[in-house]
């Protein structure tokens, strides 16, 4: 079976940093995108960016250019998304998500992780 | 970079029919055939209904159906059914500022 298992909820205080991960299996990792996703309570979906862990080439949205950082380790099937230095902010549900074709991004995710629910309080 | 646009909600009847839109620009929506939608129920993770414009991924129902229009894309529900109500969000593939994806703000979907 197809899928991504995220790491699980946290509650960090605000300027701390953090790094959360997202695993596959069942598939080739190295060969598809993994996108990161944030939702915000009560908002709507966010693109923050995509890694292709064949060779780390990363894509950011330019709203979250600078805010976090996308990286994976293809030897272990596991994308991660980090911050150096939270902010009240980055409370939100993040969810990493795979697209329907290897090699291509076309918005198109069809495996989906269970979402990390990062909340950061001052 | 301005998110899609979508209706904040939309609702119908069982049994009845309803459109979503989503519109973008020349250099999203109306440049690719790549918008996809999704249907999100409250914590649960987003799931794929359409990709490509009109493509269903396997064992989604038929009674979901998408569609282009210049810049604007459009998910139609027929036969809506009470457990169709939750949000929904189009995105895009779009090469403005990075080649990356856009989504929409998304639909709450009321089943009346």
């Amino acid at each position: 079976e197809v899928q991504l298992v995220q790491s699980g909820a946290e509650v960090k205080k605000s300027g701390e940093s953090l790094k959360i991960s997202c695993k596959g299996s069942g598939y080739t990792f190295s060969n598809y995108f993994i996108g990161w996703v944030r939702q915000k309570p009560g908002k709507g979906l966010e693109w923050m960016g995509v890694i292709y862990p064949g060779d780390s080439d990363t894509r950011y949205s330019p709203s979250f250019q600078g805010q976090a950082t996308i990286s994976a380790d293809k030897s272990i099937n596991t994308a991660y998304l980090q911050w150096s230095s939270l902010q009240i902010s980055d409370t939100a549900m993040y969810y990493c998500a795979r697209p329907v074709s290897p090699m291509a991004i076309r918005g198109a995710f069809d495996i989906w992780g269970q979402g990390t629910m990062v909340t950061v309080s001052s | 970079q301005s998110a899609l646009t979508q209706p904040a909600s939309v609702s119908g009847s069982p049994g009845q029919s309803i459109t979503i839109s989503c519109t973008g620009t020349i250099s999203d929506v109306g440049a690719y055939n790549f918008v996809s939608w999704y249907q999100h129920h409250p914590g649960k993770a987003p799931k794929l209904m359409i990709y490509d414009v009109n493509k269903r991924p396997s064992g989604v129902s038929n009674r979901f159906s998408g569609s282009k229009s210049g810049n604007t894309a459009s998910l139609t529900i027929s036969g809506l059914q009470a457990e169709d109500e939750a949000d929904y969000y189009c995105s895009s593939y779009t090469t403005f500022n990075t080649r990356g994806v856009l989504f929409g703000g998304g639909t709450r979907l009321t089943v009346l």
